[in-house]
């Protein structure tokens, strides 16, 4: 069965600083997608941020990018100039053919102002 | 257009009562997919239906069940209600449920406590 390992339960940034979320999944799949999600306290579910893994090259959208390495299977979220609208809980999320999500356990983000 | 609608938001149930939970898909989005999320388990998959029929199941036990109608609004049942069914229930919706992949837009959740 596929996992998701976010092996960081909370991170703490200076808000305009840089910070990096870890991810670690496991499959014998090929084809298959990762996201990042983040959940803010009011719970909406809200997609950040996609990669599909027959794409070399790494996601990008606006503050927050991915450094996608498939071989060591690992997805990890880059937020460039933290802001204070970015604390929540994020999650990484994988899914291939089977059509659902599987999430890791999230990590809690606080910025500091 | 307007997102995914959940209801009811907040339930507090009765331990061994039954419960109905509404989603309603963003207009011409044919898939849905419910998720559970509890502080020990985290989110994990319930089931997935498209054009009203279960495409995908996840761990849950029977006591579990869903449907989805010609609509695409789906509901998800949960019989004889225990204390560790207490969570918010997401549910998700999206254009299909195959290649290529489509997002998935969740709803506010409803948040079901039992006692």
């Amino acid at each position: 069965a596929q996992t998701v390992t976010q092996s960081q339960p909370e991170m703490s940034v200076q808000e305009a600083e840089t910070v990096t979320l870890s991810c670690t999944y496991d499959t014998s799949e090929s084809d298959y997608y990762l996201f990042w999600y983040k959940q803010p306290p009011s719970r909406q579910m809200i997609l950040v941020i996609r990669q599909e893994a027959y794409k070399q090259q790494n996601a990008t959208e606006n503050r927050f990018s991915v450094n996608f390495q498939k071989a060591a299977k690992s997805f990890s979220l880059k937020i460039s100039d933290s802001q204070l609208g970015d604390a929540a809980m994020y999650f990484c999320a994988y899914r291939d053919g089977a059509q659902k999500l599987v999430f890791g356990q999230g990590t809690r983000l606080t910025i500091n102002p | 257009k307007a997102g995914v609608t959940q209801t009811p938001r907040y339930l507090i149930k009765t331990r061994g009562q039954q419960v109905t939970l509404s989603c309603s898909p963003i207009s011409g989005h044919r898939s849905v997919s419910w998720y559970q999320q509890t502080p020990g388990q985290g989110l994990q998959f319930l089931f997935e239906y498209f054009s009203e029929t279960q495409r995908n199941k996840g761990n849950f036990p029977g006591r579990f069940s869903g449907r989805q109608f010609s609509n695409s609004r789906s509901e998800m049942n949960v019989s004889t209600l225990e204390l560790g069914d207490s969570a918010l229930y997401l549910c998700a919706s999206s254009l299909s449920n195959g290649v290529p992949l489509y997002e998935q837009y969740f709803g506010p959740g409803t948040r079901l406590t039992v006692t």
